[in-house]
């Protein structure tokens, strides 16, 4: 198995730009997510969702999309790149048994993501 | 979510035991403990969780208070690469259903 796989894992954009960045998880889990890391700072939760056509927002939403077309997929979206978004991007997934993530999150190694 | 507090920092010599508290004194019934350590800049490990019971497994310990307001991960022979910060996070369900918040973790750094 794979686990959960981000790319690209590092990412260069002007300011205005759009793009996607990807999250693959191959172990059928229900639950997947995005997190940004700034540094010095623990994880904020960006999106998550909780099955195929189910997202919602977390923390720090504003100015990312996200879709849940596939149980395998969940992409992140950036609409219009702005320098505040610079930071370190990480995927999780997980299963969801009795309101818990069974065997705990299973994260990628992340997208290192900087606007100029 | 509770809120979780942790020391900042703590330090442990290689093959002693690291001790790292939390505490949690709002968790609600429902509400499980995680504990995950992120090495450098790698995504997070996943280490233990648990809901009430003291649970073991091959990497670390969790010991839960009774009341449940605190809880300490044990990490029982130290090793080097143990070095990293090492998260305490109560997750939420409901509407949050399972949803992590971290917050600033513990430096744990092993030293020779």
């Amino acid at each position: 198995n794979a686990g959960v796989t981000q790319t690209p894992k590092f990412q260069v954009l002007k300011t205005g730009q759009s793009m996607t960045l990807q999250c693959a998880q191959d172990m059928n889990h229900e639950y997947m997510s995005w997190y940004r890391q700034d540094p010095g700072m623990g994880l904020r939760l960006i999106h998550y969702s909780v099955g195929a056509g189910i997202t919602d927002q977390g923390e720090v939403p504003n100015g990312y999309n996200v879709s849940r077309s596939t149980t395998e997929d969940f992409p992140l979206r950036l609409l219009s790149a702005a320098p505040s978004q610079t930071s370190v991007y990480f995927c999780a997934s997980s299963y969801m048994i009795l309101g818990a993530a069974e065997g705990g999150y299973t994260f990628g190694s992340g997208t290192r993501l900087t606007v100029v | 979510d509770a809120k979780t507090t942790q020391p900042t920092s703590m330090d442990c010599a290689e093959g002693r035991a690291a001790n790292l508290p939390c505490n949690h004194s709002t968790i609600s019934g429902n509400e499980y403990v995680y504990w995950y350590r992120q090495i450098h800049s790698q995504g997070p490990q996943y280490i233990i969780h648990g809901l009430k019971n003291n649970e073991t497994n091959e990497m670390a310990s969790l010991i839960i208070t009774e009341d449940r307001k605190s809880s300490t991960l044990i990490l029982p022979h130290a090793t080097l690469r143990d070095t990293a910060v090492y998260y305490c996070i109560v997750s939420s369900g409901g509407t949050s259903y399972g949803k992590l918040t971290f917050g600033q973790g513990t430096i744990l750094t092993v030293h020779p």
